[in-house]
């Protein structure tokens, strides 16, 4: 079945850190691009970070940028993100996607959700 | 940034209804444009890509058009399982947007 699977997600204090990881199943991880999508009540959806297939270009929201790092490792089929310096307005569901095309996805995980609270 | 805007953010509909729902960007996007549903406690689903390709295993009554900076997702005959969150994304240029949603409830 195809299918991504997130983990990794829950509560942590401002300030702390935290690592997603998004497992990958039923599809050649390593021939697309894999992305995490975040989603907010008051937000919406938010765009958070993309990474190549080979892992060597990666993209960030300004919002995320020095804070958080995406990364993959294709021998394992699995997509990461390491969250640190964690603010309570990076609360929400966290999800991974694949790309089908030039950026837009084709394949969600059911999402994780981070709560930013002390 | 290209903001994205979504109308109406809410609309109420019967089955059978044609519905239309309008996205438009703040600058020119060509045809990089996407559409999405999701439902409760449920991840988006890809409907439309590139402004108008249906993609695969979506029903025949949902389709896109427009390109530059107004678009439309249209539903030909609402279905009750088409009841749900629909949103349009931008992949002109990063950062990538989403609008800010367009829910379909039952009148």
């Amino acid at each position: 079945e195809v299918q991504l699977l997130e983990s990794g997600g829950g509560l942590v204090q401002p300030g702390g850190s935290l690592r997603l990881s998004c497992a990958a199943s039923g599809f050649t991880f390593s021939s697309y691009a894999m992305s995490w999508v975040r989603q907010t009540p008051g937000k919406g959806l938010e765009w958070v970070s993309t990474i190549s297939t080979s892992g060597g270009s990666t993209y960030y929201a300004d919002s995320v940028k020095g804070r958080f790092t995406i990364s993959r490792d294709n021998s394992k089929n699995t997509l990461y993100l390491q969250m640190n310096s964690l603010r309570a307005e990076d609360t929400a569901v966290y999800y991974c996607a694949k790309e089908l095309g030039m950026w837009y996805f084709d394949l969600w995980g059911r999402g994780t959700l981070v709560t930013v609270s002390s | 940034d290209i903001q994205m805007t979504q109308s109406p953010s809410s609309l109420s509909a019967s089955v059978g209804d044609r519905v239309t729902i309008t996205c438009r960007a703040s600058q020119s996007i060509s045809s990089y444009l996407n559409w999405y549903q999701q439902k409760p406690g449920k991840a988006p689903k890809l409907l439309i890509y590139a402004a108008s390709s249906l993609q695969r295993g979506v029903p025949s009554r949902f389709s896109g058009s427009g390109s530059g900076t107004e678009f439309t997702l249209t539903i030909s005959s609402l279905q009750p399982e088409d009841f749900a969150t629909y949103y349009c994304q931008q992949s002109y240029s990063s950062p990538l947007t989403f609008g800010g949603g367009a829910k379909v409830d039952i009148k």
